[in-house]
């Protein structure tokens, strides 16, 4: 079985600030990692993932995570973020059978003027 | 952009009624999953459908069902409806089993009162 920590409910910000939204999880097989974002009334659309391979990984919109397998993390980081940055995030993990997705619960990134 | 779309946007009905919510796929995609979303925290899977044959199944009861069409077209069928059952329902196609590139729909809205 797998499972997902999403350390922060709430992530409060100014613009132009670095943001960085924690994310544990634990799995007893090897695991693929995703990141999602929700705006208000809206899906999930797919942030960035890591499947293999190099363990920093960029997406879209300038965000990037850095898998840490010791530490069995994938936490996700922005530079600089906009108002538009503000949503929902969801860091997700597959593995096993790798049909479903398990979802943390959520962190609130709000960025503020 | 998604393909995915989902009828009705919003539903409400009554404990102990029977609802069905509807999801398009996007083109070429055979695989199509099914997530709840309960207020505040992070979707869970409900069921996967592959080829018109459920493919794997959440810790949900046998009152939610589903169905998928040879167009790959689906459905989700919950009949018994409880309170807790209110929530986002999200559909999300694929185009195969795994994963790693799913594509969501906005999602049917379902209050229960």
């Amino acid at each position: 079985a797998q499972s997902v920590t999403q350390l922060d409910s709430q992530v409060p910000v100014f613009e132009e600030a670095p943001v960085e939204l924690r994310c544990n999880y634990s799995s007893s097989v090897s695991v693929y990692l995703f990141w999602y974002v929700q705006y208000p009334n809206q899906g999930l659309q797919l942030l960035l993932k890591y499947l293999s391979g190099s363990t920093l990984v960029k997406g879209i919109n300038g965000f990037e995570a850095e898998f840490n397998k010791s530490q069995t993390s994938f936490h996700l980081r922005k530079p600089s973020v906009h108002i538009s940055d503000t949503a929902e995030y969801f860091c997700a993990v597959s593995g096993g059978s790798n049909y479903k997705l398990t979802f943390g619960k959520g962190t609130l990134l709000t960025v503020n003027p | 952009e998604t393909g995915v779309t989902q009828s009705p946007t919003h539903l409400i009905k009554t404990r102990g009624q029977q609802v069905t919510l509807r999801c398009s796929s996007q083109s070429g995609h055979n695989t199509v999953s099914w997530y709840q979303q309960a207020l505040g925290q992070g979707p869970q899977f409900i069921f996967q459908y592959y080829r018109e044959e459920e493919n794997g199944r959440g810790n949900f009861p046998p009152r939610f069902s589903g169905l998928q069409f040879p167009n790959y077209s689906s459905e989700l069928n919950v009949n018994a409806l409880e309170l807790d059952d209110s929530a986002l329902y999200l559909c999300a196609s694929s185009l195969d089993i795994g994963g790693e590139k799913l594509f969501f729909g906005s999602g049917t809205q379902l209050s229960v009162l």
